[in-house]
C-alpha cells in the first residue's frame, strides 16, 4: 500500500473548522482515500472516503487536490468529542476487503 | 446494539500464562480481522477469515498465536505462554465481501505482568 504522511498532533478550538492535512505522493490511480478516527479506548471508526471529487457526509468533509497527491479532511465545527486519533488511509479499490494498512495518525487536540 | 463485539474488554495476566480473547462480528459479516495496536502506534494486522477460512497471517502472528472462526460466525485469539512484549489492544473488526468500510470493536486490552 503507499503510504501516507500526516502531522503528528494538531490543536484546534472547540466551534471552529479544522482542516487535517495528508500527503500521499505516490496515490496510484486506483487509491481510495480513507480517513478513520479512533476514539480514547475505542476502536477505529470510519469517517469518510473519496477517490476524485470531494466528498460530504454527516461526520466531515474531504477535500482531494486535483492531482491526488494530497487531501484534507474537515471537521466543519469541531468539539471535544472530535478529539481522537485521524488516520488517512489509502486503499486500492481492486481490493475493498484487504487488510487495513495504518500509519501513526494525527492526534487531534480540542480546547474548550 | 448491532456493533462487533468484543470480550473480556481488560485482561491482566502473567507472563507464561495462557489468554483467550473473543470477537463476536456484526450478524451476517463473512469477513473478519485481527489487529493489534500497542502505545502511540496504529493497530498493525494480525489475521483475516473469509467465513470459517483464515486467509492471511502476519508475520507478527508468531507460532504462540492462534486463531480460530470455527463457524464462520464468531473467532477467537489464543496467545499461549504470553510475554511482556504482547502486551497490548487486540483489535477485532468485521465487514461483508465487496465492502470497503471495516467495522471495529472496542478492543481487548492486554497486560502481561
Amino acid at each position: 500500500d503507499a503510504k501516507t504522511t500526516q502531522p503528528n498532533s494538531m490543536e484546534s478550538n472547540e466551534e471552529e473548522p479544522v482542516h487535517l492535512p495528508c500527503n500521499h505522493s505516490t496515490i496510484s490511480g486506483t487509491d481510495y482515500i480513507h480517513w478513520y478516527r479512533q476514539l480514547p479506548s475505542q476502536g477505529p471508526e470510519y469517517v469518510i472516503h473519496g477517490l476524485t471529487s470531494n466528498v460530504n457526509n454527516r461526520m466531515a468533509s474531504l477535500a482531494i487536490a486535483e492531482d491526488r497527491k494530497s487531501s484534507t479532511l474537515i471537521l466543519h465545527r469541531a468539539t471535544l468529542r472530535d478529539a481522537a486519533v485521524y488516520y488517512c488511509i489509502l486503499r486500492d479499490s481492486g481490493r475493498p476487503d484487504d487488510k487495513i494498512i495504518f500509519g501513526k495518525g494525527t492526534r487531534l487536540h480540542i480546547l474548550p | 446494539d448491532t456493533g462487533v463485539s468484543q470480550d473480556p474488554r481488560h485482561k491482566i495476566t502473567k507472563r507464561g500464562q495462557n489468554v483467550t480473547f473473543r470477537c463476536d462480528p456484526i450478524s451476517e459479516h463473512n469477513r473478519l480481522y485481527w489487529y493489534r495496536q500497542t502505545l502511540g502506534q496504529g493497530p498493525e494486522f494480525l489475521t483475516y477469515f473469509q467465513n470459517e477460512a483464515q486467509l492471511e497471517k502476519s508475520r507478527l502472528l508468531s507460532d504462540r498465536f492462534s486463531a480460530e472462526r470455527p463457524k464462520g460466525s464468531f473467532s477467537t485469539l489464543e496467545i499461549q505462554r504470553t510475554e511482556q512484549g504482547d502486551s497490548a489492544m487486540y483489535l477485532c473488526a468485521s465487514t461483508t465481501g465487496g465492502q470497503e468500510t471495516q467495522y471495529f470493536g472496542p478492543g481487548t486490552r492486554l497486560l502481561v505482568l
